[in-house]
């Protein structure tokens, strides 16, 4: 019943050494999100994906990137991870349709370390 | 001033208690509400999603809007210790908005035996 998979769900990565994370969805929803939600803050938008169209947040580091090969798979790298990038990452999807857009649906999220 | 301003808590009530959750925000271009409850190393699970101003039922849980007041509440009914968790309100703009979701902090809330 899993609509919105995140893997894996912890990830230690080296400091400086490329990481992926991976997002899935069998909603069929045109729209994904990744968001960043440090230890006791507010889950914050890096940049999301209306269909094929990437939307980067202002204040979003260059250090991440994201890419969305189809429908269904969404995925967030970053390049040189660094300490102060520790957090769960969390996917969330929405359908868009002219004006009406639904709830946003999570994922259970990734707990990135970086050592 | 942050867009949206929750009380972080912690809050600990006893079993049963009516527990009253608030954020206030200061965008009048906010439309639509939301509550997402948030377990320990978990995603936000969607509890609610308003638009109008009033009130919204749904089980134990009310989501209360004034949208004059710019103020939104989430309120529980016989709290349970399985409602254990951390709050989140979230907002979003209306119209042609792809989405984005502008989150409070959250609040922590205990419900002990």
């Amino acid at each position: 019943d899993a609509m919105v998979i995140q893997n894996p769900r912890y990830q230690v990565t080296q400091f400086g050494k490329p990481v992926t994370l991976s997002c899935s969805q069998t909603l069929n929803h045109n729209v994904m999100y990744w968001y960043q939600q440090k230890s006791s803050q507010a889950p914050k938008l890096l940049f999301h994906y209306y269909d094929k169209d990437f939307n980067n947040e202002a204040d979003t580091p260059d250090n991440f990137q994201s890419r969305r090969p189809n429908t269904s798979f969404c995925f967030l790298d970053i390049r040189s991870p660094g300490l102060g990038d520790a957090a769960m990452y969390l996917c969330a999807t929405s359908r868009v349709t002219g004006v009406r857009n639904t709830e946003a649906f999570f994922g259970q999220g990734t707990r990135l370390t970086v050592v | 001033q942050k867009e949206v301003e929750q009380d972080p808590g912690p809050l600990s009530v006893p079993e049963g208690a009516i527990v009253s959750l608030n954020c206030t925000y200061s965008n009048s271009a906010f439309q639509y509400f939301m509550w997402y409850r948030q377990y320990s190393r978990k995603g936000p699970e969607l509890l609610m999603y308003t638009y109008s101003s009033g009130n919204k039922e749904d089980g134990r849980f009310t989501a209360q809007v004034d949208k004059s007041s710019k103020y939104i509440s989430l309120f529980i009914r016989d709290s349970q210790p399985s409602d254990s968790a951390t709050y989140l309100c979230a907002m979003r703009y209306g119209g042609t908005s792809y989405g984005k979701l502008t989150f409070g902090q959250g609040t922590i809330l205990t419900v002990h035996p």
